[in-house]
């Protein structure tokens, strides 16, 4: 089972406000994934980190989005001025490796709902 | 770019009879594919894990994978109620990101 904490498990802001969710990888894990998971069940990769390096992040998340994975502190995704669109589930995952086989499983929290009205 | 495929987008299934889902994918350039489930409210558990063709079982969970086919399925064996849950395929992409299924709802019947 997960070890991968989330928090809040649910957040409410209204358009333009900030909302800001945290994400404590499984104990050991160096590699986090932030997803986005919309109400038609479809994943949208939003950023990930290797210790507290980012690897990629697509072009949405380089405009409202930003997110951190500083030493001893969670890991956390925020977006800046929510707009209704970004209302969805928002997936964190960790894993040991990147590099193939067994120990790039990626383990997940139970995420964060947003509801932006 | 790189895609995948689900089916069937739901599913009923009595409770004891085998359970099969299946996905298809754009290439065969991954050798990294998964079953998650996520149950309704909750975070997303890994089922299984198959890097090579052919066929990997955890416990009553069996993928099969054929890459030249350019297809993965997932057989759940003696599925029980609480096996009821939306089931998704993930393939590793060439970012190391996990491109998604569209999901399966699985419903099992007692």
């Amino acid at each position: 089972n997960s070890k991968v904490i989330q928090t809040p498990r649910y957040l409410v802001k209204g358009q333009g406000q900030k909302a800001k969710m945290r994400c404590i990888p499984e104990k050991g894990h160096p590699v986090v994934f932030w997803y986005q998971q919309n109400k038609n069940n479809e994943f949208k990769f939003l950023i990930n980190f290797q210790n507290q390096e980012v690897l990629q992040q697509i072009d949405m998340t380089e405009k409202r989005f930003s997110a951190e994975c500083p030493s001893n502190s969670p890991c956390s995704l925020e977006i800046q001025s929510s707009e209704a669109g970004d209302s969805a589930l928002y997936l964190c995952a960790s894993s040991l490796s990147r590099t193939g086989g067994p120990q790039d499983t990626q383990y997940f929290g139970p995420g964060t709902r947003l509801l932006v009205l | 770019q790189q895609k995948v495929q689900q089916s069937p987008e739901s599913l009923t299934v009595s409770e004891g009879a085998m359970a099969s889902l299946n996905c298809t994918f754009s290439d065969g350039t991954s050798d990294n594919f998964r079953w998650y489930r996520q149950h309704s409210g909750k975070g997303l558990e890994v089922l299984v894990s198959i890097f090579s063709d052919g066929e990997k079982e955890e416990g009553r969970f069996t993928a099969h994978l054929n890459r030249a086919s350019l297809h993965v399925s997932l057989h759940i064996r003696e599925p029980q109620p609480s096996d009821s849950a939306v089931y998704l395929c993930a393939m590793r992409g060439s970012n190391y990101q996990l491109i998604w299924g569209s999901g399966t709802k699985l419903i099992i019947k007692p």
